[in-house]
C-alpha cells in the first residue's frame, strides 16, 4: 500500500521560506503513471491546490502561487519537496501531500496525513 | 477563487439519500472526483471517473454528471458519513488543478 508522509518545521517565521518534503513509501515516485502534488488547508477553510511536479521535474503550480513556489524530486530517496518562498500569515495551513493521476480521469489517489505550518511574526 | 461550487452545507436523514453537487464550466470536458474528509484526517478519495470507487468504498457512494454539474449521490446515508466533501477537477483551461468549495454534509 503506498504511503506518503510530509515532514518538515511546523513553525516559520514571517517573510522567510516554508520548506516540506514528502516520503513516498510502497511505490516509486519515477512512476510513469503519475504526478506529485502538493494542496493545502488554511484553519477551517477549504482544500487548495498548490502544485504538481512529474519525476522528470516537469511542474504545474497554482496560478495564484506560482511566483513564491519551487516543487523539486529526489528520486535517489523517493521523495518530493516544496518550497514556498516570503510567508505571511495567510500562509498559516495543513499542507498535505498527494499523488495525482495522471491519464483521464484525473484524481488524488493517496494522500499524506498532513502537517500543520504556522507562520508567525 | 474556486472554478468549482458547491452548496456549504446539506443535511440527510439517518438512512436516507443525499445528492451533493459541483457545478463549474471545466466540468463540460473533465470528470469530478470527490473527497471526504472528517474532521482533522486527511481527504479520501471516494468516486473518480465517470462512477469509480476505489476498493474499501462503501457501494451506497455513487457519482454523475451532466452538462455543468457533477454529482455525488449518499443513498442510505449512515452516521459515518457525516463529513465535508470536495470535488476536484481540472480548470477551464486544462493546465491546472482546482477544488470545489466544499459541502458539510450532516447526518440526522
Amino acid at each position: 500500500q503506498l504511503q506518503l508522509e510530509e515532514s518538515g518545521p511546523g513553525l516559520v517565521k514571517f517573510s522567510e521560506t516554508l520548506s516540506l518534503t514528502c516520503t513516498v513509501s510502497g511505490g516509486s515516485i519515477t512512476s510513469s503513471s503519475f504526478y506529485w502534488g502538493w494542496i493545502r488547508q488554511s484553519p477551517g477553510k477549504g482544500l487548495e491546490w498548490i502544485g504538481n511536479i512529474y519525476f522528470s521535474g516537469v511542474t504545474y503550480y497554482n496560478p495564484s502561487l506560482k511566483s513564491r513556489v519551487t516543487m523539486s524530486v529526489d528520486m535517489s530517496n523517493n521523495r518530493f519537496s516544496l518550497r514556498l518562498r516570503s510567508v505571511t500569515a495567510a500562509d498559516t495551513a495543513v499542507y498535505y501531500c498527494a499523488r495525482w493521476v495522471r491519464g483521464a480521469p484525473y484524481y488524488f489517489d493517496f494522500w499524506g496525513q498532513g502537517t500543520l505550518v504556522t507562520v508567525s511574526s | 477563487s474556486s472554478e468549482l461550487t458547491q452548496d456549504p452545507a446539506v443535511s440527510v436523514a439517518l438512512g436516507h439519500t443525499v445528492r451533493i453537487t459541483c457545478q463549474g464550466d471545466s466540468l463540460r470536458t473533465f470528470y469530478a472526483s470527490w473527497y471526504q474528509q472528517k474532521p482533522g484526517q486527511a481527504p479520501v478519495l471516494v468516486i473518480y471517473g465517470k462512477n469509480n470507487r476505489p476498493s474499501g468504498i462503501p457501494d451506497r457512494f455513487s457519482g454523475s454528471s451532466s452538462g455543468n454539474t457533477a454529482s455525488l449521490t449518499i443513498t442510505g446515508a449512515q452516521a459515518e458519513d457525516e463529513a465535508d466533501y470536495y470535488c476536484n477537477s481540472r480548470d477551464s483551461s486544462g493546465q491546472n488543478i482546482v477544488f470545489g468549495t466544499g459541502t458539510k454534509v450532516t447526518v440526522l
